[in-house]
C-alpha cells in the first residue's frame, strides 16, 4: 500500500489556469508538508501543516493555497498559474515536527 | 535560525571508490540528522539518519558520523555501484517541534 499518495502524477496546463494537487497519507502522522523542486533540485519548503493547522508558511506567492480536510489530507490549490511554477511539487508527512519525512511521488506540472 | 550547508554541490567517483558528502549546520541545538537519497524521477527517500547522542552510524555500505563540537555530519560510501548514482540531500532538526532544515544536495555521478 502506498504511504503517501499525490494525485495527479503530471499537470500540463497553460498559463493562467488554476489547477488542485491532492496528497493522501495512511502512515497516521500528524504532519504533512508541500515542497517545491525545480530544475536545479533544491527541496524548497512550501507550507507545513500539522493537526490540520498551518504551522509553517514560507515566502510563498498567495496564489498558492493549502488546504486540510483532514489530518491525512494536504490539497495544493494554485490560482493564475505562471510560467515559474513550472516544477515538480512534492508532499510529504511525519510523525510530528522535524522528524523523518516520507515523500509522495511528486506531481511534476508544466506551464506552457 | 539554523542554515545548513552541502558540499560538495557534485562529486564524480570511479565506481567502487568510496564517496564522502559533508554537511555543516549552524544551530548546536540541532540533533537529528537524516540523509535522503534521489534518484532521478523519484521521491526522496530517508537512507540513514543520526541522533547527536551518537558519533556514527553504520548500514551496510553506507554511514553517517557526527562531529557536534565542528557541527558537521559526513556521508560515507564505501565500495561505490552505479546504482548509488543520485542526489543526496542532508537535513537538520532541534527535534519535534522544530522544522527540519535541508541542505542543497549533491549530484553523486558513479563512473563505470
Amino acid at each position: 500500500d502506498t504511504a503517501v499518495s499525490q494525485t495527479p502524477k503530471y499537470l500540463v496546463t497553460q498559463m493562467g489556469n488554476d489547477k488542485s494537487i491532492k496528497c493522501e497519507q495512511n502512515l497516521g502522522h500528524d504532519t504533512m508538508y508541500w515542497y517545491k523542486q525545480d530544475s536545479k533540485k533544491f527541496l524548497k519548503i512550501m507550507f507545513s501543516y500539522n493537526n490540520k493547522e498551518l504551522i509553517i508558511n514560507e515566502t510563498v506567492p498567495n496564489r498558492f493555497s493549502p488546504k486540510s480536510p483532514d489530518k491525512a489530507h494536504l490539497n495544493l490549490h494554485i490560482n493564475s498559474l505562471e510560467l515559474g511554477d513550472s516544477a515538480v511539487y512534492f508532499c510529504a508527512s511525519s510523525p510530528g515536527l522535524g522528524e523523518t519525512q516520507y515523500f509522495g511521488p511528486g506531481t511534476r506540472l508544466l506551464v506552457l | 535560525g539554523e542554515n545548513v550547508e552541502q558540499h560538495p554541490s557534485t562529486l564524480s567517483v570511479q565506481e567502487g571508490d568510496s564517496a564522502v558528502i559533508k554537511c555543516t549546520y549552524s544551530d548546536s541545538a540541532s540533533n537529528y540528522f537524516p540523509w535522503y537519497k534521489q534518484e532521478l524521477g523519484k521521491r526522496p527517500q530517508l537512507i540513514i539518519d543520526i541522533r547527536s547522542n551518537v558519533g556514527e552510524k553504520k548500514d551496510q555500505r553506507i554511514a553517517v558520523t557526527l562531529n557536534k563540537t565542528a557541527k558537521h555530519f559526513s556521508l560515507h560510501i564505501t565500495e561505490t555501484q552505479p546504482e548509488d548514482s543520485a542526489v543526496y540531500f542532508c537535513a537538520a532538526s532541534k527535534g519535534s517541534n522544530y522544522q527540519l532544515i535541508w541542505g542543497a544536495g549533491t549530484k553523486l555521478i558513479i563512473k563505470p
